[in-house]
């Protein structure tokens, strides 16, 4: 079975300064790997996903991840915070075969003014 | 497009009722998935389905229940509601073959 790990379950930052959330995955094989980002109240929204072509995935909102299979990570950053990033944040595995998402506890992220 | 949708937003029962959630994917998604959200354990899969087909089920006893119309919607269902059921449940739509999954919004039920 495949599985993700966020390695913070909180994360606070200044607004203008870089957010780093981290992520470890346990796979098989290669996975399919996604961030999303949920705002309070809300669903769930698809920040970026990677699939295998390259391993530096550029999302929106100006999240950027890394995958890295040598560390098993897929680690989420953005150069520079804004207060509208604050929110909780999901990586996400896929499992084809079982046709199934698997989540990470969640980061939830803060942003100082 | 319009994105995925659900019915109702929020919901109030009572221990002992059954509940029935509605979810309408993207235009175009066959597979419809659902999860159930709850502060102690985190998003966990409900099931997914694909052509009116039940194709996995994740570990919920049989009180959770759900079905897939010829046009792709889906209903899940749940009966004999405990306290423990109040959660945001989400659904979420793919394209065949894709394991990219959209979510909707969401219904917060909550059992009293």
């Amino acid at each position: 079975a495949q599985s993700v790990t966020q390695l913070d379950s909180h994360v606070s930052v200044s607004e203008g300064t870089p957010v780093l959330l981290r992520c470890n995955y346990s796979s098989s094989y290669s996975p399919s790997l996604f961030w999303y980002v949920q705002h309070p109240n809300k669903g769930l929204q698809l920040l970026l996903k990677y699939t295998s072509a390259a391993t530096l995935v550029k999302g929106i909102n100006g999240f950027e991840a890394e995958f890295k299979k040598s560390e098993t990570s897929f680690h989420l950053t953005k150069p520079s915070a804004h207060m509208s990033d604050a929110a909780e944040y999901f990586c996400v595995v896929s499992d084809l075969d079982d046709y199934k998402l698997s989540f990470g506890a969640g980061t939830t992220v803060t942003v100082r003014a | 497009k319009a994105g995925v949708t659900q019915t109702p937003r929020y919901l109030i029962k009572t221990r002992g009722q059954q509940v029935t959630l509605s979810c309408s994917p993207i235009s175009g998604h066959r597979s419809v998935s659902w999860y159930q959200q709850t502060p102690g354990q985190g998003l966990q899969f409900l099931f997914e389905y694909f052509s009116e087909t039940q194709r996995n089920k994740g570990n919920f006893p049989g009180r959770f229940s759900g079905r897939q119309f010829s046009n792709s919607r889906s209903e899940m269902n749940v009966s004999t509601l405990e306290l423990g059921d109040s959660a945001l449940y989400l659904c979420a739509s793919s394209e065949q073959g894709s394991e990219t999954q959209y979510f909707g919004p969401g219904t917060r039920l909550l059992v009293l």
